[in-house]
């Protein structure tokens, strides 16, 4: 199975701070790469899709980029709501799989 | 609006079964795939299993494999997962999800419910 390795674990960053979070595979998943933001106690919300496409109304200070097996996930000006956990997730044959998660917090 | 409510979650012995039931609404079920994905408490995301709008694909991961079935009952609108075996590492909060594109193609999750609890212990 293919294995997801995000970093770093917890970062910490100011409002306005460009923020760039990594997602390695462990083999090639093409472009078959999605992004979710969590909150405490609410569901996961889907940010990107296919590496580089941005869910509808998602704020355009996300973005997303790569291929293979190297991806990031980028925030351009970070706003107060934007501290959460981030997760990337690969589903590029049957099985899918998710990083072990980015908690971005506010230094 | 897109609903998926959960059910079925509850404290459980080791070895012991369990069904969990996904109620979707707001969307035409058997247009997409579906997921069953799991967080323990304090941890993260853990994906579980897949099975295609038709269900003539089920996908699951190896922490579960030959113990957890996935199924769905398109007339019903129902996803299911049928938990055999349960060991106290599968204690998490169990949420479905739904495939943001139609047909086969794996484009992320875009609606989740939020979940039910399954603890496993004696």
């Amino acid at each position: 199975d293919i294995q997801m390795t995000q970093s770093p674990s917890s970062l910490s960053a100011s409002v306005g701070d460009r923020v760039t979070i990594t997602c390695r595979a462990s083999q090639s998943i093409i472009t078959y790469l999605n992004w979710y933001q969590q909150k405490p106690g609410k569901a996961p919300n889907l940010l990107m899709y296919a590496a580089s496409s941005l869910q509808g109304g998602v704020p355009s200070r996300f973005s997303g980029s790569g291929s293979g097996t190297d991806f990031t996930l980028t925030i351009s000006s970070l706003q107060p709501e934007d501290f959460a956990t981030y997760y990337c997730q690969e589903c590029y044959s049957g099985p899918c799989s998710f990083g072990q998660g980015t908690k971005l917090e506010i230094k | 609006q897109v609903q998926l409510v959960e059910s079925g979650g509850g404290v459980v012995q080791p070895g012991r079964s369990l069904r969990l039931s996904c109620a979707a609404s707001g969307f035409t079920f058997n247009n997409y795939g579906m997921h069953w994905v799991r967080q323990a408490p304090g941890k993260g995301l853990e994906w579980v299993a897949v099975i295609s709008y038709d269900g003539s694909n089920k996908y699951y991961a190896d922490s579960v494999k030959g113990r957890f079935t996935i199924s769905r009952d398109n007339s019903k609108s129902t996803l299911y997962l049928q938990m055999n075996s349960l060991r106290p590492e599968d204690t998490a909060v169990y949420s479905c999800a739904k495939d943001h594109s139609s047909g086969g193609a794996r484009l992320g999750l875009d609606y989740w419910g939020q979940g039910t609890l399954v603890t496993v212990s004696s």
